[in-house]
């Protein structure tokens, strides 16, 4: 099985609210990944996750918080967004982290910041 | 320069032809070379996964990659309309995770 599953599907918040995206991945992997991917446009990496630790931060705002709570579950804490931050937020995973090694990714949650 | 080139398209077949999506890349430590496609408003899947030179079969699906030209080629035979979607592209170096990602290929396939 090599499923990541996200929810919500959908999310439709306000600038002044707090909100939490989630994923999840049964399949022991060790590296979790978020992405943030505007239309027409690639992934673009934002937070890594390697044992459970943050190991990378590609200069994302604040108003983004990761949390991996345990090996299985990853979330991404949202604040005081703004209309900009609207995209498809990615969740993937991979065996393991620092060695090149396929990442799955998740169907992703489709954010609108009205 | 970017790390990596792919034209956008669209690219636009009719049905059962032979499809061809390239990237180019310009960095030649890079050995890890995956094509995802991605279904409109879907997460990308992963289709195919070559580490370093030589061709990858499954299925319709073969993948090319000529280290030499940093080249690298996904061919789709008997193209369905059901492959409709967009093609990335994605490269990798030797010692981190970090994946450098073409701009995608749209492909569509005419009943």
């Amino acid at each position: 099985d090599t499923e990541v599953t996200q929810t919500p599907k959908h999310l439709v918040m306000g600038m002044t609210n707090k909100k939490s995206l989630k994923c999840e991945q049964h399949m022991g992997h060790r590296a979790m990944y978020w992405y943030k991917q505007k239309a027409k446009k690639p992934p673009e990496l934002m937070f890594v996750y390697s044992y459970e630790k943050l190991s990378i931060n590609e200069s994302v705002p604040s108003r983004f918080s990761p949390e991996c709570p345990n090996s299985s579950l990853l979330n991404l804490h949202l604040h005081a967004l703004q209309p900009e931050d609207s995209a498809l937020y990615l969740c993937a995973s991979s065996q393991d982290p620092g060695i090149t090694d396929t990442q799955y990714f998740g169907p992703g949650t489709r954010l609108t910041v009205l | 320069q970017k790390e990596v080139e792919q034209d956008p398209g669209p690219l636009s077949v009719p049905e059962g032809a032979i499809v061809s999506l390239n990237c180019t890349y310009s960095n030649s430590a890079f050995q890890y070379f995956m094509w995802y496609r991605q279904y409109s408003r879907k997460g990308p899947e992963l289709l195919m996964y070559t580490y370093s030179s030589g061709n990858k079969e499954d299925g319709r699906f073969t993948a090319q990659v000529d280290k030499s030209s940093k080249y690298i080629s996904l061919f789709i035979r008997d193209s369905q309309p059901s492959d409709s979607a967009t093609y990335l592209c994605a490269i990798s170096g030797d010692s981190n995770y970090q994946l450098i990602w073409g701009a995608g290929t749209k492909l569509i396939i005419k009943p």
